[in-house]
């Protein structure tokens, strides 16, 4: 199962955007690049996901690597409302080690 | 999207005892996943839930500790057998349609004695 890494925490300012990185070294060619976001006592919010080529929808784009072994989740415009713990996962199927969360980036937004 | 209820939102329980946690999702789906989330943790699959067959259980996690049932596409339970305060924990249901997006429910909070 592929690995994730992302670092512990990142701070920005309200208004500018944000990169998250995320590393997966060792993804394989079929496997799904995820995003969630969790706020403290609640479920994890799915935010966006892709396979080869960038993606966008109305909340963040994802630009993937061209050998996929790093993607970022870029907020455009980051408010107070985006502050969380961001989490890569990497998807490879249903079944054992079908997939695997990273440790998440605490996400702090400063007005 | 998908809506994900879970109940009981959150439990304290004697050691030995098992508390079944249940999902249920607004709409079909094929995917039915579990998981555990220590608190300020990242999330850790426990297991994939099959409709109509076992479920697929991760390395460390087995059948006996945490019995799954999926008995239809859009309902599934997590037992947690024998419970010990190691067992305390939140643990969060998610359902999806293949490898696209999973919706998780907002988790049952676990706190053994």
């Amino acid at each position: 199962d592929a690995k994730t890494t992302q670092p512990n925490s990142m701070e920005s300012n309200e208004e500018e955007p944000v990169h998250l990185p995320c590393n997966h070294s060792t993804i394989s060619g079929t496997d799904y690049i995820h995003w969630y976001r969790q706020l403290p006592s609640q479920g994890p919010e799915y935010v966006i996901h892709g396979l080869t080529s960038n993606v966008n929808n109305r909340m963040a784009s994802l630009a993937i690597a061209e050998d996929r072994k790093s993607s970022t989740l870029i907020l455009h415009r980051a408010t107070l409302r985006d502050a969380a713990v961001y989490y890569c996962m990497v998807y490879s199927g249903g079944g054992a080690d079908g997939l695997t969360f990273g440790k998440g980036t605490h996400l702090i937004i400063q007005p | 999207s998908a809506v994900i209820s879970q109940k009981p939102s959150r439990d304290i329980c004697q050691r030995g005892t098992s508390l079944t946690i249940q999902c249920q999702v607004d709409s079909q789906v094929t995917m039915m996943f579990w998981y555990r989330q220590q608190p300020g943790q990242s999330l850790t699959l426990i297991a994939t839930a099959n409709q109509g067959s076992e479920a697929t259980y991760e390395s460390g996690f087995v059948i006996d500790k945490f019995p799954i049932s999926r008995p239809n596409l859009t309902f599934s339970t997590l037992t947690v057998s024998n419970m010990s305060p190691e067992d305390s924990s939140i643990y969060l249901c998610s359902a999806g349609r293949g490898s696209n997006e999973q919706f998780f429910g907002p988790g049952t909070r676990l706190t053994v004695l």
